[in-house]
């Protein structure tokens, strides 16, 4: 099955600096590349995704970037602010059974 | 976007006692729903695929006798926790995709926290 590696665990940064999630997937039949935001308690919320025909994306101070070769994507925020903290999620997407299989998250703080 | 609601968001329940968590698409249908357990720090696991009309699809080392899953409608699946124990307190989160496509967008339920005691 489809295997998801995710890093950092853990992100400091101060604000208005830019943080870089990356993440490595296994299969490469997977198409669909999402990225969530969890705060404590709470479902995950999408932030961007990605499918496999595309090699980037951008939305505001989001962006997404997708390597199929290296099987690897990686999350990209740029001016962050203290709002940004919380922890993040990578996932991938595969098959008919169409499940997703999430990353083990980076909790990335985003100190004034 | 697409709404799925999961309910109860919380509760509490004595050792041995079995405790159901309904998870319903507002407005879409869901041939499909996913349960995932999320412990504290951790990821979501996937615990089981929901088939609407057929049996669940258990992912490894998850016991389909303790933890029931039921997709009787397109827009509604339950998850059984029976015999409930102090180790099955967790995040429990279902989704749903609106379409059958592996790349379409996944939505999911507010989570319910259960406490076992």
């Amino acid at each position: 099955g489809e295997n998801v590696e995710q890093h950092p665990s853990t992100l400091s940064v101060q604000e208005g600096d830019s943080a870089v999630i990356k993440c490595t997937y296994s299969d490469s039949a997977s198409n669909y590349f999402p990225w969530y935001k969890q705060e404590l308690g709470k479902r995950p919320q999408l932030i961007i995704d990605i499918r496999s025909n595309v090699g980037e994306k951008k939305d505001q101070r989001i962006a997404v970037t997708l390597n199929k070769t290296a099987k690897h994507f990686s999350l990209h925020i740029t001016e962050t602010q203290p709002e940004d903290s919380a922890v993040y999620f990578c996932a991938a997407s595969t098959g008919t059974a169409s499940k997703l299989t999430f990353g083990t998250g980076t909790r990335l703080q985003v100190t004034l | 976007g697409a709404v799925v609601s999961q309910h109860p968001s919380w509760v509490i329940c004595k050792s041995g006692t079995s405790v159901k968590i309904e998870c319903r698409s507002l407005d879409f249908q869901a041939t499909t729903m996913f349960w995932y357990r999320q412990f504290p720090k951790q990821s979501l696991m996937l615990m089981a695929t929901s088939n609407e009309g057929s049996k669940a699809t258990y992912e490894q080392g998850v016991e389909k006798d303790k933890f029931l899953i039921n997709h009787a409608s397109l827009t509604l699946s339950t998850l059984t926790v029976t015999s409930a124990h102090p180790e099955d307190s967790s995040f429990y989160i279902c989704s749903a995709r609106r379409g059958v496509s592996s790349d379409t967008e996944a939505f999911f339920g507010q989570g319910t926290r259960l406490t076992v005691v």
